[in-house]
């Protein structure tokens, strides 16, 4: 497609509920990001994978964040019994190699109630 | 302390003014300075991109890096309405140069 695309735009899961959060990056891009944007902050990196392969996962916050990128194409974040400080928007970003030429989706908002 | 300091504003000036955008960082292993814009509900838009220090200019945009002073400067000339949105400032460096740092952003509104 023309951009990043994430889904769904909005989530509302009650404590304790997993979550799966869809990222369809840029087609042909090899490099795909996740962050993590609290209301009022900037983006907090979670997450890189080049192709299929997670290289960095040193910004999830515990281990009930958990990313997938099987194919090399589409990614999955997934957060297991998500608890309120979860709620934040989840940004995916994908770039054709190395920091330029990253695009962001317009990304997903989760309210754990 | 934030790495990476930036004022949220929010910062309210006329249509036509000149708009400085400002961010200070604590990282001297820093090379790479972006400044995105985001919109309400939408994500981060890419605006400029320097490396290491010096000025780039892109139409009415302006991007300045000061590395001595760990400073970061975004100037909008001929400010429009559409430009109200957040602004937030990026920056990573040679070891891992695609773990962006950012700024809180700072929100700003161009009266018609």
């Amino acid at each position: 497609g023309a951009g990043v695309s994430q889904s769904p735009r909005y989530k509302v899961a009650k404590r304790g509920q997993d979550v799966a959060l869809r990222c369809d990056p840029i087609s042909g891009h090899v490099s795909l990001f996740w962050y993590q944007q609290a209301l009022g902050q900037g983006p907090e990196f979670l997450t890189y994978f080049q192709n299929e392969a997670q290289l960095d996962k040193s910004g999830l916050p515990s281990d009930r964040f958990f990313a997938e990128r099987p194919e090399g194409s589409v990614s999955t974040l997934k957060i297991q019994r998500t608890q309120q400080e979860d709620s934040a928007v989840y940004l995916c970003a994908s770039s054709p190699t190395g920091i330029y030429g990253y695009t962001f989706g317009s990304g997903t908002r989760l309210t754990v109630v | 302390q934030k790495e990476v300091e930036q004022d949220p504003g929010p910062l309210s000036v006329p249509e036509g003014a000149i708009v400085s955008l400002n961010c200070t960082y604590s990282n001297s292993a820093f090379q790479y300075f972006m400044w995105y814009r985001q919109y309400s509900r939408k994500g981060p838009e890419l605006l400029m991109y320097t490396y290491s220090s010096g000025n780039k200019e892109d139409g009415r945009f302006t991007a300045q890096v000061d590395k001595s002073s760990k400073y970061i400067s975004l100037f909008i000339r001929d400010s429009q309405p559409s430009d109200s949105a957040t602004y937030l400032c990026a920056m990573s460096g040679t070891d891992s140069s695609y773990k962006l740092i950012f700024g809180s952003g700072t929100r700003l509104l161009v009266r018609p």
